[in-house]
């Protein structure tokens, strides 16, 4: 395993509630990601971190925010949680900017938003 | 809209035989490229990558081919086992902005 932790693992939650989900790493990368996985799509990369308080906007920000106050955790959070935010979330860490690594990928975190 | 297209949603081989996965994509910045492969309630796990100043890396029965030109890279599994069966991912990278971005899958049945 790549030292990499998803939590929860599972989660229901109601509409319009407040949700963070946390991915934590032992590797000491300086790149995590945040992706969401939806049939159809396939995967969607939400916000990505190259270094704690550096975050950046993916292909599918809205709705999500999230923070990186420490290189082995970073929250993603829904503020106000919605029907269409029921998906398996999917936290990665790695470098690619040399072009010869790879991210690793966490367990995921299957949310349903009722 | 997706910069990384696989448009073959699903592909079945028989065992022993050639295996070949398709990809596309749009932004001429991506200059690194990763297959990806999942099985079900898993994470996707690495499987193979290709840098865009080659135009083909080779590991034991995966090998990815890369056209630039055509913004193209498919995926060659020779032979094919009933354990390849998985979806497999294709991702691209512009390393400068350090972003990767995926297809949306395909999946490989092999059977025996």
């Amino acid at each position: 395993d790549a030292g990499i932790t998803q939590s929860p693992r599972h989660k229901v939650t109601e509409t319009g509630t407040p949700v963070t989900l946390r991915c934590h790493q032992t590797e000491n990368h300086r790149y995590m990601y945040w992706y969401r996985q939806d049939p159809g799509h396939g995967l969607r990369l939400i916000h990505y971190s190259y270094g704690v308080k550096d975050t950046d906007k993916g292909e599918v920000s809205d709705g999500y925010s999230v923070s990186r106050s420490k290189t082995e955790d970073f929250l993603l959070t829904l503020e106000s949680a919605t029907s269409s935010q029921t998906s398996v979330y999917f936290c990665a860490i790695g470098d690619v900017s040399g072009g010869n690594t790879e991210a690793f990928f966490g367990q995921g975190t299957r949310l349903t938003v009722v | 809209d997706q910069q990384v297209k696989q448009n073959s949603p699903s592909l079945s081989v028989q065992e022993g035989r050639i295996s070949i996965l398709n990809c596309d994509y749009t932004n001429s910045m991506f200059d690194y490229f990763l297959w990806y492969k999942k099985y079900p309630a898993e994470g996707p796990t690495f499987l193979i990558s290709i840098s865009s100043i080659k135009d083909k890396n080779e590991d034991g029965r995966f090998t990815v081919f890369l056209n630039k030109s055509a913004k193209h890279l498919s995926l060659h599994i020779v032979p094919s086992q009933p354990g390849d069966s998985a979806v497999y991912f294709c991702a691209a990278s512009d390393t400068g902005a350090n972003n990767l971005f995926f297809g949306t899958g395909t999946r490989l049945t092999v059977i025996p």
